[in-house]
């Protein structure tokens, strides 16, 4: 058990909707990242959050936005959903106090988010 | 840009075959490399990791050698195990941290009895 929590772990929405996927980090980590696996595409990195500051930034659409909370939770929001955001979900923590740190990264089991 | 290339597979092995799982990367400056491993139904796990030239790193029987020479961190283990059946990840760090980590494809292996 990496300690990072993922919910829910599976969701399926229809075109044009928005949801909102959430990650609790491991207890003591301050930064939370998020990442997108699809088939084609494999893990990319979408956006990183740092004591609630946004820190790296991917290739996250427009149509998606992030936030981490006072509490260190972070929510990922999909809107405007199209078939080609079906994929799974990552939500990683690290204890990273900033650049070039060399704490690795914990994983949560993901969110399998299904576009009908 | 950094990018990292990995062979994808799927690679089917038997019981106590030897594996080797090729990763090379382009990347400026000094990298850090992993390799992360993904069960059935899990999330990613760190492996193993390297941060510098000739470091090796290793873990549950898997080493990887930093190789600045051949841009090159190849994944070997001498004996596979049917527990070792998932999918793995080669990544880089170009910040030499695990910051906005950047992923190989991954490739699954399937170990049989």
């Amino acid at each position: 058990d990496s300690g990072v929590t993922q919910t829910p772990k599976h969701l399926i929405t229809a075109t044009g909707q928005r949801v909102t996927l959430r990650c609790s980090p491991r207890s003591g980590d301050l930064s939370v990242y998020w990442y997108q696996q699809s088939l084609d595409q494999g893990l990319q990195f979408l956006i990183q959050y740092y004591n609630g500051e946004e820190r790296a930034k991917g290739n996250i659409l427009e149509r998606f936005s992030a936030q981490q909370f006072p509490d260190l939770h972070s929510e990922l929001n999909l809107s405007s959903l199209e078939l080609g955001d079906s994929a799974l979900y990552f939500c990683a923590s690290s204890v990273a106090s900033g650049t070039g740190s060399n704490s690795p990264l914990h994983f949560g089991n993901g969110t399998r988010l299904t576009v009908t | 840009g950094n990018s990292v290339t990995q062979m994808e597979g799927p690679v089917t092995l038997s019981e106590e075959a030897f594996l080797t799982i090729n990763c090379t990367y382009t990347a400026t400056g000094y990298p850090s490399l992993f390799w992360y491993v993904q069960y059935p139904g899990e999330g990613l796990q760190l492996l193993l990791k390297a941060t510098k030239a000739d470091d090796k790193g290793s873990n549950k029987g898997f080493e990887a050698t930093y190789r600045k020479e051949t841009t090159s961190f190849h994944l070997e283990k001498g004996s596979v195990q049917v527990s070792d059946s998932a999918v793995y990840f080669c990544a880089l760090s170009a910040q030499g941290g695990s910051e906005k980590l950047v992923f190989g494809k991954g490739m699954k292996l399937t170990v049989n009895p």
